[in-house]
């Protein structure tokens, strides 16, 4: 398997664009998260995803941010509009039965000018 | 409030020393713990996973948890300078599916 995709890896953009993340999680993992990454506040979970229902969205910061998984296969996080303070790296990570086991994207880079 | 503590560092050792990561954990109902490496510019991904109480070795790692005490920890043994890296302590509450993730601590095996 690939493993989990996430598009682009890298964006830049100015304040006031609309950003859209994208993920294509493991096939056959049936939990989806979106985290957001920065120096000052670490790794926080932004929303998951079971059975591409929406579970949990209270990390979202704001109506900002809105996430979709219109199914087993692909997620996207938008982000309209836009802030300088959104700057930071975006991981997509699901898990499936077992463990409990996150499996990390490469991670989507996104500066907002 | 679900929290995950770790020092942040960083944590300095010489190679071939131990390094010693500790996670301290509020939720005395947590199950599952686990331990992820990061390394600069790249995603975590997973080391070590525990439920039991005590040691769980697998190579030059050694996770150990304490329920009692509420803490989980992860000794590297004969550090080498590639072992240098961010670790997330990750549990698992009690019930659920989805981790809180500590701060993570820096690691530098400096040779």
């Amino acid at each position: 398997d690939a493993g989990v995709i996430q598009s682009p890896r890298h964006e830049v953009t100015e304040m006031g664009q609309e950003v859209t993340l994208r993920c294509k999680p493991i096939s056959g993992h049936d939990y989806l998260f979106w985290y957001r990454q920065t120096m000052m506040r670490g790794l926080e979970l932004l929303i998951y995803f079971n059975n591409n229902v929406p579970i949990d969205d209270s990390g979202m910061p704001e109506d900002r941010f809105s996430a979709k998984m219109p199914n087993a296969s692909f997620s996207t996080l938008k982000i309209q509009p836009s802030e300088p303070r959104d700057s930071a790296v975006y991981f997509c990570a699901s898990s499936g039965p077992g463990t409990g086991e996150l499996f990390f994207g490469e991670g989507s880079r996104l500066t907002v000018l | 409030q679900k929290e995950v503590e770790q020092n942040s560092g960083p944590l300095s050792v010489p190679e071939g020393a131990i390094a010693s990561l500790n996670c301290t954990y509020s939720d005395r109902g947590s199950q599952s713990f686990f331990w992820y490496r990061q390394y600069s510019g790249k995603s975590p991904e997973l080391i070590m996973f525990i439920y039991s109480n005590g040691d769980k070795e697998d190579g030059r790692f050694t996770a150990q948890l304490n329920k009692a005490s509420q803490y989980v920890s992860l000794l590297i043994r004969d550090s080498q300078p590639s072992d240098s890296a961010t670790y997330l302590c990750a549990v698992h509450p009690g019930g659920s599916y989805i981790p809180t993730f500590g701060r993570g601590t820096s690691l530098i095996v400096h040779p």
